[in-house]
């Protein structure tokens, strides 16, 4: 069965602050990944999609970025934090031939 | 641009009532998502519906899908205290090489005695 982890769970930075967020998947091979992002308010926002390692497609300019350095493994990035990044951050992957997405437990990053 | 929209953003129900939650979208997809969203957790996956007139139920929740309307609905039947959470409908959005989805803003639903 596949599953999907991401750590941390929370994280408290200062702003200016670099980022680092981690998303591995187990038990599938080569899986679209998905970053969104939950403000506080409740929407989902997608940030960046990747369909193979090296393939990254952002959908919102920011100071975010994301790399795709194996197959299952999707990291999120920034050099220097803002305040409006906090929220709650969830790594997804696509299954198909359903087009279903699954997401991870979510980390939650508190700006300060 | 994509727009998906859930009615009502907050709905407080008592327990055993029937109720509704309606998601329309603004653009011509075959595939429709519902997740559901307890308080500081994920997404956990509800129904899946891929085609027009596609009803799927699970307990006292059933969903369904009309492409042509691009309307589907979430029922709620008898409702329990354990439904209370917030309810997210979300279409495919089509990606220069795949999907991502594009979610509506969400029901917060509570369920009171």
């Amino acid at each position: 069965s596949q599953t999907i982890h991401q750590w941390p769970a929370t994280l408290v930075q200062p702003v200016g602050s670099p980022l680092s967020l981690e998303c591995t998947v187990e038990g599938t091979s080569n899986p679209n990944l998905y970053w969104y992002r939950q403000a506080a308010g409740r929407g989902l926002q997608l940030l960046f999609y990747s369909v193979g390692i090296g393939q990254i497609s952002s959908e919102v300019p920011q100071n975010l970025s994301a790399s795709r350095p194996q197959d299952r493994q999707f990291i999120l990035s920034s050099k220097k934090l803002l305040l409006s990044d906090s929220g709650f951050y969830l790594c997804a992957w696509l299954r198909t031939p359903s087009y279903e997405q699954y997401f991870g437990p979510g980390t939650r990053l508190t700006v300060t | 641009e994509l727009k998906v929209e859930q009615n009502p953003l907050f709905l407080s129900m008592q327990e055993g009532k029937n109720y509704t939650i309606y998601c329309n979208y603004s653009t011509t997809s075959d595939r429709l998502y519902w997740y559901r969203q307890d308080p500081g957790k994920s997404l956990e996956s509800l129904f899946v519906l891929l085609s027009n007139g596609a009803v799927k139920q699970e307990g006292r929740l059933m969903a369904s899908l009309d492409t042509k309307a691009r309307l589907s609905t979430l029922h709620i039947t008898a409702a329990v205290h354990d439904l209370s959470a917030t309810y997210f409908c979300a279409v495919d959005m089509e990606l220069g090489s795949g999907y991502a989805l594009n979610f509506g803003k969400g029901t917060s639903l509570l369920v009171t005695p």
